[in-house]
């Protein structure tokens, strides 16, 4: 158990709607990273946030966006979702906004039909 | 961009085999390198790391040693075991300068027979 929490662990919509994943990490660590794990393209960093900031930015989408709260837990939101945003969604956090560990919760996987 | 190669799978061994998986990677400045591994069902566990030039990073008999010259990171096991069946990922950070974000090879499959 990394201590990275992340809910739901499944979530089934249609296409054209929006979603939201929640992501709480570590105790005590103040970055917080989302991934997107899909069998098309891999594993591929979307973006942090750094107690409470937006830090860096990866292969985004903009129909999709995050933020991070005050007590540090996070939230992604994915709208007019596609078929092609079917995928795992992982959550990982780390102490500081350097990233050189970071702990991976166990992801939300995300079918969109 | 940067980028991550490694052998795709899956790769099928013996209980006791001699383990290696291949990483290469192409990036701008010094990166620091990563071993990662996915068990079924699971998030991303940190298995190793090296963050300059011939360090060795090692963990749970898994070995790996950061090599400028040739821009690889293989990873070794001397003795692999039925529960080491997992996916493994090689990953690069780029320190500072753009995104902070891990950036991940394809994923090896390991299928270990007993």
């Amino acid at each position: 158990d990394s201590g990275v929490t992340q809910t739901p662990k499944h979530l089934i919509t249609a296409t054209g709607q929006r979603v939201t994943l929640r992501c709480s990490p570590r105790s005590g660590d103040l970055s917080v990273y989302w991934y997107q794990q899909s069998l098309d393209q891999g594993l591929q960093f979307l973006i942090q946030y750094y107690n409470g900031e937006e830090r860096a930015k990866g292969n985004i989408l903009e129909r999709f966006s995050a933020q991070q709260f005050p007590d540090l837990h996070s939230e992604l939101n994915l709208s007019s979702l596609e078929l092609g945003d079917s995928a795992l969604y992982f959550c990982a956090s780390s102490q500081t906004g350097i990233a050189y560990e970071q702990y991976f919760g166990p992801g939300t996987r995300l079918t969109v039909t | 961009g940067d980028s991550v190669t490694q052998m795709e799978g899956p790769v099928t061994l013996s209980e006791e085999a001699f383990l290696t998986i291949n990483c290469t990677y192409t990036a701008t400045g010094y990166p620091s390198l990563f071993w990662y591994v996915q068990y079924p069902g699971e998030g991303l566990q940190l298995l190793l790391k090296a963050t300059k030039a011939d360090d060795k990073g090692s963990n749970k008999g898994f070995e790996a040693t950061y090599r400028k010259e040739t821009t690889s990171f293989h990873l070794e096991k001397g003795s692999v075991q039925v529960s080491d069946s997992a996916v493994y990922f090689c990953a690069l950070l780029t320190k500072g300068g753009g995104a902070d974000g891990l950036t991940f090879g394809k994923g090896t499959h390991l299928i270990i027979q007993p």
